[in-house]
């Protein structure tokens, strides 16, 4: 059975780092395009980040040079560093695998970062 | 900052048609395929429409989606209460170095 599951989350000061994980089982995370995507309390979804099967990597312009995508196969888990963290950076943040680019096929559960003083 | 421009509220009676929009441009929905997710509340998106019109196994065919230039569709026949979700429509944008785009998300309620 296909899933993912994101760790990692929690408070944080504004200025401060945090790392997210997202483990999966029942497939290979390097075999697929893998994303984060967050979601604020009330509002819609963003997309953040992904990366390619052949490790090309892409970036939101809010997060460009913060957050840093990454995986490593042994875990068969993706991560997210985030740096320089912001109250607006609050959010539940999602992982997803995906088929496309923007055809996200399947999603963990979320993880919540609260960032805050 | 959404890029897809999407009606922020859609209803209909049980039985009825409804349609949303996503209105894009150019560089993300007139050069990509569309894909639409349906978010329950409290829980994480799910693919409903991927490529445009195609939808994964187990998506009821009440569910269809199209796409003409630069905006999309989605529309939802034989509305149903468990049909109460947000929806989003999402692309990928070639402009810049390339990023993922969603739209800013429709609240369906089921009257």
């Amino acid at each position: 059975e296909m899933q993912l599951v994101e760790s990692g989350g929690g408070l944080v000061q504004p200025g401060g780092s945090l790392r997210l994980s997202c483990t999966a089982s029942g497939f290979t995370v390097s075999d697929n395009y893998m994303s984060w995507v967050r979601q604020a309390p009330g509002k819609g979804l963003e997309w953040l980040s992904i990366i390619y099967i052949a490790g090309n990597t892409y970036y939101a312009d809010s997060v460009k040079g913060r957050f840093t995508i990454s995986r490593d196969t042994s875990k068969n888990t993706l991560y997210l560093q985030m740096k320089s963290l912001r109250a607006e950076d609050t959010a539940v943040y999602y992982c997803a695998s995906a088929i496309a680019p923007a055809q996200f096929d399947f999603w963990g559960q979320g993880t919540l970062v609260t960032v805050s003083s | 900052q959404s890029v897809l421009t999407q009606p922020p509220s859609a209803s209909g009676t049980p039985g009825q048609r409804v349609t949303i929009s996503c209105s894009g441009s150019s560089s993300n929905i007139g050069s990509n395929y569309v894909y639409w997710y349906q978010q329950l509340p409290g829980t994480a998106p799910k693919l409903l429409i991927y490529s445009n019109n195609q939808r994964p196994s187990g998506v009821p065919d009440r569910f269809s989606g199209s796409k003409s230039g630069t905006s999309a569709s989605l529309a939802i026949s034989g509305l149903r209460s468990e049909d109460e979700a947000d929806y989003y429509c999402a692309a990928w944008d070639d402009s810049l170095s390339g990023r993922g785009v969603f739209g800013t998300g429709t609240k369906v309620t089921v009257l």
